[in-house]
């Protein structure tokens, strides 16, 4: 059974501070690793695929890195803002399906 | 351009009703995924479409769960009979298909409640 886990589960920081997550994926059959926000009563938002071992993502204040090898990936938000607060989910594609395995997401709150 | 939509957005049945849960891929996108989350867990599959052929359905947890995509395009899901265990976020997604580590675009899920 492919696993997949987030933590920590919840998180709740100040406006300004800068946070990260992390996902741990199996290391075995790695095809690729995506990251999403997902806002209440909202579609999931993607934010990064990710395929190589060793990849840095920018997008914004947001930024993920990979680790193939040993089956993490860190997701960081660099001065969160009250519009980061959403539910992060991080899914993890073997080679020989197009189906996502997904943790449970770490929900974000951030306070102004 | 228009995402994927799904309706109805919420949706309550009485326990032992049937339902059906719609999904509008975005135009053109050749795979169609179905996903059932639960309170508190993570999004978990339950069947995918390439065009219309039902390629893996895994994930359906019982027979009264089927799925459909008749002429590639649209996708319904079905419940028979639903049970409260059916409670949950039904979302679906598509995905292009080009061969290589493509994105699933979402849509906004169907709520569904079994009372």
């Amino acid at each position: 059974i492919l696993n997949v886990e987030q933590s920590p589960q919840s998180l709740h920081v100040q406006e300004g501070d800068s946070t990260n997550f992390t996902c741990s994926f199996p290391s075995s059959n790695f095809y690729a690793l995506h990251w999403y926000r997902w806002e209440t009563a909202k579609s999931p938002e993607a934010l990064f695929v990710m395929t190589l071992n060793g990849d840095e993502k920018k997008k914004g204040r947001i930024s993920a890195t990979l680790n193939t090898k040993e089956g993490y990936s860190y997701l960081y938000i660099k001065g969160s803002q009250p519009e980061d607060s959403a539910t992060y989910l991080c899914a993890f594609r073997s080679y020989n399906t197009d189906k996502l395995i997904f943790g449970t997401g770490t929900r974000l709150q951030v306070f102004p | 351009g228009a995402g994927v939509s799904q309706s109805p957005r919420y949706k309550v049945a009485k326990r032992g009703q049937d339902v059906a849960l719609r999904c509008d891929p975005i135009s053109g996108h050749v795979s169609l995924f179905w996903y059932q989350q639960a309170l508190g867990q993570g999004p978990e599959f339950l069947t995918y479409f390439q065009n219309e052929a039902q390629l893996d359905k895994s994930g359906l947890p019982s027979d009264r769960f089927f799925a459909e995509r008749p002429e590639g395009s649209v996708s319904t899901l079905k419940i028979q009979r639903t049970q409260q265990e059916d409670s949950a976020v039904y979302l679906c997604a598509s995905m292009a298909n080009t061969g290589g580590p493509d994105e699933q675009y979402f849509g906004p899920g169907t709520r569904l409640t079994v009372t």
